[in-house]
């Protein structure tokens, strides 16, 4: 298996421009997860899918990012338009989910997008 | 969410035992024990996680106190490959986004040839 694909790997962008970056999950997994990193606020979990539908995004820092998945092998995370705080890495992981009974298993990431905005 | 408590970092040498410690006194009954790693660059990987029992995985061992307040992240043999962040996290058993991870500023472990 390939793992979690990210692209871009690197993004430099000027500031007010739309950004997407783009994730394909591991085949079979049910869960989606957007995450942020910054040397100050560290790892933060932006919004997270469950069989395509969002399930938790009270971590979108605000309007201007949005998340999608349209099918199971596909996600974006896009920002619109891009301030120089958003520069960060921003990672996607999935991961294979049970709710009944619950079982949480572990999160498999991607290699992160590098995003850049001057 | 119940929190950890970690040291900032910790240095070891190449092919000896490493033993990183974790403290989390407000642990729930539903509550696992996970441990995440992050080397340079990379994004996080799983590593092991338990819930009472020690647990052992070939990347590590899990040793978890009796009364769960404590646990500790055993490395037998540290390699040059092992120098990354551990991310000690709690994680309620529960589907949905109360089994989200919550991650903290983890332990920085430098390994010395």
């Amino acid at each position: 298996d390939a793992g979690v694909i990210q692209s871009p790997r690197h993004e430099v962008t000027e500031m007010g421009q739309e950004v997407t970056l783009r994730c394909k999950p591991i085949s079979g997994h049910n869960s989606l997860f957007w995450y942020r990193q910054t040397m100050m606020r560290g790892l933060e979990l932006l919004i997270y899918f469950n069989n395509n539908v969002p399930i938790d995004d009270s971590g979108m820092p605000e309007d201007r990012f949005s998340a999608k998945m349209p099918n199971a092998s596909f996600s974006t995370l896009k920002i619109q338009p891009s301030e120089p705080r958003d520069s960060a890495v921003y990672f996607c992981a999935s991961s294979n989910e049970q709710w009944d009974p619950p079982q949480a298993y572990e999160q498999y990431f991607g290699p992160g997008t590098r995003l850049t905005v001057t | 969410d119940a929190k950890t408590t970690q040291p900032n970092s910790m240095e070891s040498n190449e092919e000896e035992p490493v033993h990183l410690p974790c403290n989390h006194s407000t642990i729930s009954g539903t509550d696992y024990i996970h441990w995440y790693r992050q080397l340079p660059s990379q994004g996080p990987e799983y590593v092991i996680h338990g819930l009472t029992s020690n647990v052992n995985n070939r990347m590590a061992s899990l040793a978890i106190a009796e009364d769960r307040k404590s646990s500790t992240l055993i490395l037998h043999r540290a390699t040059l490959r092992d120098a990354a962040v551990y991310y000690c996290i709690l994680r309620a058993n529960y589907g949905g986004s109360q089994g989200n991870l919550i991650f903290g500023k983890g332990t920085k472990l430098s390994v010395k040839p």
